[in-house]
């Protein structure tokens, strides 16, 4: 079993609409939770951390932590064609420093 | 721009062959870590340097090394290439202590085995 489980999708939306992502982890000792944003051919850009469980909100991106239930989400308002990426879920320890354990990735889709 | 480089952009190499891969890290980042990201997946943690000592290894088998410099530049090596290992290598360099947000990764070297 993956440490982090995450659906590939691909995920196609129209514009405007809200983009819904999650992922599933196994181990409760992680303790910071990234969402990575991939365009093709690039690396990955890092969107938003959380260390805690609840809601934190960055302009349209809202990333959720459940902890007790070992989910995380990432939300986009108002998804654009830009918002067309890959999206990664990563997780970490701060024992294992930069030693992250990633999503499979979930491809988006933003329809005009 | 994050401020860390990777050389070279793509590569083709055959069954068999060895590669080296290059990082520059962001000034000052003393720790270096890479992964491995096939098509269609997420990156999958190869091994950390910190401080030019290997900290820390995923499951990756011993044809896969690195090094790390006193200029916090890195390599990654491969030997004996196999097919399995075409995919995208990313380095990522870190300042540990620091705020999650200073983990700045490369645009990557994609590798093609034939």
């Amino acid at each position: 079993q993956k440490e982090v489980e995450q659906d590939p999708g691909p995920l196609s939306v129209p514009e405007g609409a809200i983009v819904s992502l999650n992922c599933t982890y196994s181990n409760s000792a992680f303790q910071y939770f990234m969402w990575y944003r991939q365009y093709s051919r690039k690396g990955p850009e890092l969107l938003m951390y959380t260390y805690s469980s609840g809601n934190k909100e960055d302009g349209r991106f809202t990333a959720q932590v459940d902890k007790s239930s070992k989910y995380i989400s990432l939300f986009i308002r108002d998804s654009q064609p830009s918002d067309s990426a890959t999206y990664l879920c990563a997780i970490g320890t701060t024992d294992s420093w930069g030693k992250l354990q990633f999503g499979a990735g979930t491809q988006v889709v933003v329809t005009p | 721009e994050t401020g860390v480089t990777q050389s070279p952009t793509h590569l083709i190499k055959t069954r068999g062959q060895q590669v080296t891969l290059r990082c520059s890290s962001q000034s000052g980042h003393n720790t270096v870590s890479w992964y491995q990201q096939a098509l269609g997946q997420g990156p999958q943690f190869i091994f950390q340097y910190y401080r030019e000592e290997e900290n820390g290894r995923g499951n990756f088998p011993p044809r896969f090394s690195g090094l790390q410099f006193p200029n916090y530049s890195s390599e990654l090596n491969v030997n004996a290439l196999e097919l399995d290992d075409s995919a995208l290598y990313l380095c990522a360099s870190s300042l540990p202590g620091a705020s999650v947000d200073t983990q700045y990764f490369g645009p990557g070297t994609r590798l093609t085995v034939l």
